[in-house]
């Protein structure tokens, strides 16, 4: 089984609908990230969070919220998603040891149109 | 303004000779960098790291060299294998702790048989 595991894994949705994006991990790690990918523009954190009691903004946080549920679940929502919405969407993990290299899961496919 | 940038969106090589990708970064601070590697429909895994100590690792056929007076790094396969193909991000990381890596736009390489 996948050690970080994202669903849905493609998902296509209307403008102004909300929408969530989940993530469950089994590494047992603490740290986990959302981030999204766009061609041309590499990939771009939108939020993280170091325990369940800590949630942090990344670069790209506007339209976006999170919840940390659990040390493993990790879930992204768009409240009223938007056509720029449309990206490739990663949740990762890391032990924040060494240099803290981070998993990914493998990825969530959204279009808004 | 992009703090890690990959100038090369697209890099072909023939199999057995040698890969070379690089990246360029802006912010002195950044002491920690790392490759992944990303195969379509799949999450980025994580490739080799250096920290701002060293100016080389090596492991297996990848070795990344880095020059910080440039602020410059590499990526060499040696030899590159058809399996090599696949898009490759350089990310970058400062020291406080917080292990958020800022990830470049990434290179598509292209080994052919």
């Amino acid at each position: 089984d996948a050690d970080v595991t994202q669903t849905p894994r493609n998902r296509i949705t209307k403008t102004g609908k909300r929408i969530m994006l989940e993530c469950s991990q089994t590494k047992g790690h603490d740290r986990m990230y959302w981030y999204r990918q766009d061609p041309g523009l590499g990939l771009r954190l939108i939020y993280y969070s170091f325990d369940v009691k800590d949630i942090n903004k990344g670069e790209i946080s506007d339209g976006y919220s999170v919840s940390r549920q659990a040390q493993a679940k990790f879930s992204l929502s768009l409240e009223s998603a938007i056509p720029n919405q449309t990206a490739l969407y990663f949740c990762a993990t890391s032990d924040g040891i060494g240099v803290g290299e981070q998993f990914f899961g493998p990825g969530t496919r959204l279009t808004v149109l | 303004d992009q703090q890690v940038k990959q100038n090369s969106p697209s890099l072909s090589v023939q199999e057995g000779r040698i890969s070379i990708l690089n990246c360029d970064y802006t912010n002195s601070m950044f002491d920690y960098f790392l490759w992944y590697k990303k195969y379509p429909a799949e999450g980025p895994t994580f490739l080799i790291s250096i920290s701002s100590i060293k100016d080389k690792n090596e492991d297996g056929r990848f070795t990344v060299f880095l020059n910080k007076s440039a602020k410059h790094l590499s990526l060499h396969i040696v030899p590159s294998q058809p399996g090599d193909s696949a898009v490759y991000f350089c990310a970058a990381s400062g020291t406080s702790g917080t292990y958020k890596y800022i990830f470049g736009t990434g290179t598509r390489l292209k080994v052919l048989a």
